[in-house]
This record gives structure tokens, sequence and C-alpha cells, in this order.
């Protein structure tokens, strides 16, 4: 258990709403990291931290930003929601001093957009 | 970017049956990560691998670093009814810095049939 809750689990929204979903971790780790995932994509990094207020972009950040305020907290939202953002969202720390600093993740917050 | 191709895509098997999967690169990597994920579940890491013709054991669950550092296979000895679900690859390049440089497979779903 890596210590990250995921909120919501579920949520259903319509075009055009902003949605923001929250990681929140227990275990003070640096580096955080949004991925989606979907039918015949595998997982696809959107965003990840470095540390609080340091974020940068991954393979498909169009349509979402990111926001660390604090170590234990990364929100990713989405400003204006469509329906090719429903999708299964995953938040992922990166442990480091346990091999080597891989990645472990979050239970997934499951989106739709009507 | 980075292309990781994992087969086979499905696999139903007999309980008690040994599976393998594997995946290839069009590049070299220089780690290897075998996840597993159950329904409604974030992935779960199974086996990590760092060096090339590293051979690693986990229980009944056994991964091999290629040679060439562009593939990785994972196998399963006498398979059980908890061993369902959906296994990925996933490879480290040499890219390196925070965004982690970890490229996903599309998943290996196993199915296992009484």
């Amino acid at each position: 258990d890596a210590g990250i809750t995921q909120s919501p689990r579920h949520k259903v929204t319509e075009t055009g709403t902003p949605v923001t979903l929250r990681c929140h971790q227990t275990e003070n780790h640096r580096y955080m990291y949004w991925y989606r995932q979907d039918p015949g994509h595998g997982l696809r990094l959107i965003h990840y931290s470095y540390g609080v207020k340091d974020t940068d972009k991954g393979e498909v950040s169009d349509g979402y930003s990111v926001s660390r305020s604090k170590t234990e907290d990364f929100l990713l939202t989405l400003e204006s929601a469509t329906s090719s953002q429903t999708s299964v969202y995953f938040c992922a720390i990166k442990a480091l001093g346990q091999n080597t600093g891989e990645l472990f993740f979050g239970e997934g917050s499951r989106l739709t957009v009507l | 970017g980075q292309q990781l191709n994992q087969s086979p895509q499905s696999m139903f098997i007999q309980e008690g049956e040994d599976v393998s999967m594997n995946c290839t690169s069009s590049s070299i990597f220089n780690t290897w990560l075998w996840y597993k994920q159950d329904p409604g579940e974030g992935p779960v890491l199974l086996i990590a691998l760092y060096k090339a013709g590293e051979l690693t054991s986990n229980g009944r669950l056994t991964a091999q670093f290629g040679i060439t550092r562009k593939d990785s296979f994972l196998n399963i000895s006498a398979s059980i009814p908890s061993d369902v679900g959906i296994y990925f690859c996933a490879g480290r390049g040499y890219s390196g810095g925070g965004a982690d440089g970890l490229t996903f497979g599309k998943g290996t779903h196993l199915i296992i049939q009484p």
C-alpha cells in the first residue's frame, strides 16, 4: 500500500463542465503522476509533479491542468470536459528507496463525460 | 515516441497451465517492469528488472530482461484463479528526468477456465 487515495472514484458529468480529480498521499513522496487508461492505448502520462508547485507535461496533456500546492495533494483539472476525456484516471507516486524508485498506483477514478 | 508491443492481447487457459507473455520494443530500455491489474483496481508492481539477461522470480512468476535490451518475458507457472487480470509490461528508456520515461504496453488479458 503506497498510501494513495483518489477522489472521487466515480464521476459522471456533462460536456463543457469543469472537473477536478484529487490525489492524496500520506507518505511525503516527492514525485506524483497522473495517467489515463483507455482500451487499446494502455496507460498514458498526462502530467507529473516533482515537488510543491513544480509540474510538467506528459504525453497527453492537452485539455488538462494540474496543481500541487502542498506535498500530499496533486489535483488534475479538466477546465471544460469533453467526451474524449471519458477514461479511467490513475494517480501514481514514485517510491524512492524501494525498487530504485518505481511507480505505485492509486485505485483509479472513472470519469464519464456525457 | 517509443513503442511497446505486448503479446498476446488475451489468453484463455485452464487452471494449472503455465502462462507466457512478452513485450518487445523498437528501442533499447534500461528497465523493464511487470504490473498486474485486477478489475476496478490500479496496477500493482510484480517484478522489476534492471540488467540485460537478468532473470527474477516472485513466487510462481518469473520475468527476464532480454539480452538485446529490447524485450522482456513474463512466465506464470501452474496458474490459479486469482491470476486472472490484465498484465502490463513497462519499459524505461535512457531519457531520465522526472517524467520517469516509462512506456506501457497495452496489456495481456489473462482468463482462466476452471
